[in-house]
């Protein structure tokens, strides 16, 4: 079945500890985007990336990192999370940029 | 960053009804894109528009890309209970450009 798969689908964690959350998926496709809804904001974009080894910043870059070291995953990465980050997380995947299928969502709830 | 405004926020309507929302920005964009979140759910994609002035269908739901190119438009006509979730209009500049998202409209149905 194709999929966006991000993992994990609820997490707490507690100020200032790294964490991952990896996405993955299964289509070939080209681009891939990091986004987070927070209510009455909707969808913002984190990053993208248009292929291996090339992303960008998205709207809301501050306090995260990405890499792309493999066409089918793009793990997003919070080196030392702070409360305000505490959000509902998509990962999407494109072919062509317009059309991307979502993952999921992640939870993360920062304390 | 570019802004796109959708309206209204939310909507509570009887089934059976027709219902309109829209999306508009400042910026001129080149691709218009209409999703639909379902509670716990990400966004799937609907409906997407490529051409200024296209009017485009699928099953009860017809979205309208703007001659300006800065607006688009989405109507379900004959709403069910299942056509409850979050509504989101999304656009893109030039091609490999980041996608942005509006707002979202929470629409309620009411049996």
């Amino acid at each position: 079945e194709a999929q966006v798969t991000q993992n994990p689908r609820y997490l707490i964690t507690v100020t200032g500890k790294k964490l991952t959350v990896t996405c993955s998926q299964n289509m070939n496709h080209e681009y891939m985007s990091w986004y987070r809804q927070d209510p009455g904001l909707g969808l913002r974009q984190i990053y993208y990336s248009m292929n291996v080894e090339v992303t960008d910043k998205g709207d809301v870059p501050e306090g995260y990192k990405v890499s792309r070291k493999e066409k089918r995953n793009f793990p997003l990465i919070l080196e030392s999370p702070s409360p305000n980050q505490t959000s509902l997380y998509f990962c999407a995947s494109s072919l062509t940029g317009d059309g991307y299928t979502f993952g999921s969502g992640t939870r993360l709830t920062v304390v | 960053g570019q802004q796109l405004n959708q309206s209204p926020q939310s909507m509570f309507i009887q089934e059976g009804e027709d219902v309109s929302m829209n999306c508009t920005s400042s910026s001129i964009f080149n691709t218009w894109l209409w999703y639909k979140q379902d509670p716990g759910e990400g966004p799937v994609l609907l409906i997407a528009l490529y051409k200024a002035g296209e009017l485009t269908s699928n099953g009860r739901l017809t979205a309208q890309f703007g001659i300006t190119r800065k607006d688009s438009f989405l109507n379900i006509s004959a709403s069910i209970p299942s056509d409850v979730g979050i509504y989101f209009c999304a656009a893109r500049e030039t091609s490999g450009s980041r996608l942005t998202f509006g707002e979202g409209t929470q629409l309620t149905v009411n049996p």
